[in-house]
């Protein structure tokens, strides 16, 4: 079946610097979204990127699909300690039948002032 | 406010008990969908329903059971034949027009222990 890896696995950061997670396909995806979740909370949708290439930005955040659409990496800029939590990617099958999304194991973020 | 409600928050179970945890949502969404989380891994779908009546198993279904009968709620019941419960269950539910525009809204969990 389909799998998402998802690294590194744990990530410290100084505030102020950035920050970046891969998340890897082991087949072609329809689409990818991000989630993050904060400490003791619940995910929350982040974006979906759905075509070859996208690249979008959301303030200090930048969100890539690779060209094969079997990658996807998440890049923070000059990180804040609200940036803190774990950050998902969970990639989509395509086809017509719901379910099929896969998370990748997730990234945590800690960032220290 | 519109949202994802579960219940209890925490909860714990006896050896060779069934539990049962519930989910609503008044956000309108038709598919609705069941998620374990445990430390260092993603979420695995348990439980997922498209409609009103009925339901589709996800990757790890055994051990657990659903029903929906409406479609503002989707309970997931652990019986006693999921011998390692303990986890962080997280109930969602999507807005979405087709099958891979599912994007998902999750309520703020129930974390689940064995006595």
């Amino acid at each position: 079946g389909q799998q998402v890896m998802q690294i590194p696995q744990y990530q410290h950061v100084q505030e102020g610097e950035d920050f970046t997670t891969y998340c890897n396909s082991s087949t072609t995806l329809s689409n990818i979204q991000w989630y993050k979740q904060r400490p003791g909370g619940h995910p929350v949708f982040l974006i979906q990127l759905v075509k070859s290439g996208e690249v979008k930005k959301q303030k200090r955040l930048t969100f890539q699909f690779g060209e094969a659409k079997k990658n996807s990496s998440l890049h923070i800029t000059a990180t804040q300690t609200t940036d803190v939590g774990t950050y998902f990617c969970a990639g989509h099958a395509g086809g017509t039948s719901y379910g099929k999304l896969t998370f990748g194991q997730g990234t945590i973020l800690t960032v220290h002032p | 406010d519109g949202g994802i409600t579960q219940s209890p928050k925490y909860l714990f179970r006896k050896e060779g008990q069934n539990v049962t945890l519930s989910c609503e949502q008044n956000l309108n969404h038709d598919a609705m969908y069941w998620y374990r989380q445990d430390p260092g891994q993603g979420l695995r779908l348990i439980y997922y329903s498209q409609i009103v009546n009925d339901f589709q198993k996800g990757d790890i279904a055994e051990g657990y059971s659903v029903s929906r009968e409406k479609k503002e709620s989707f309970p997931l019941t652990v019986t006693s034949a999921q011998k390692n419960p303990t986890a962080f269950y997280l109930c969602a539910s999507s807005i979405s027009d087709t099958a891979t525009n599912e994007k998902l809204f999750f309520g703020s969990g129930t974390q689940l222990s064995v006595l």
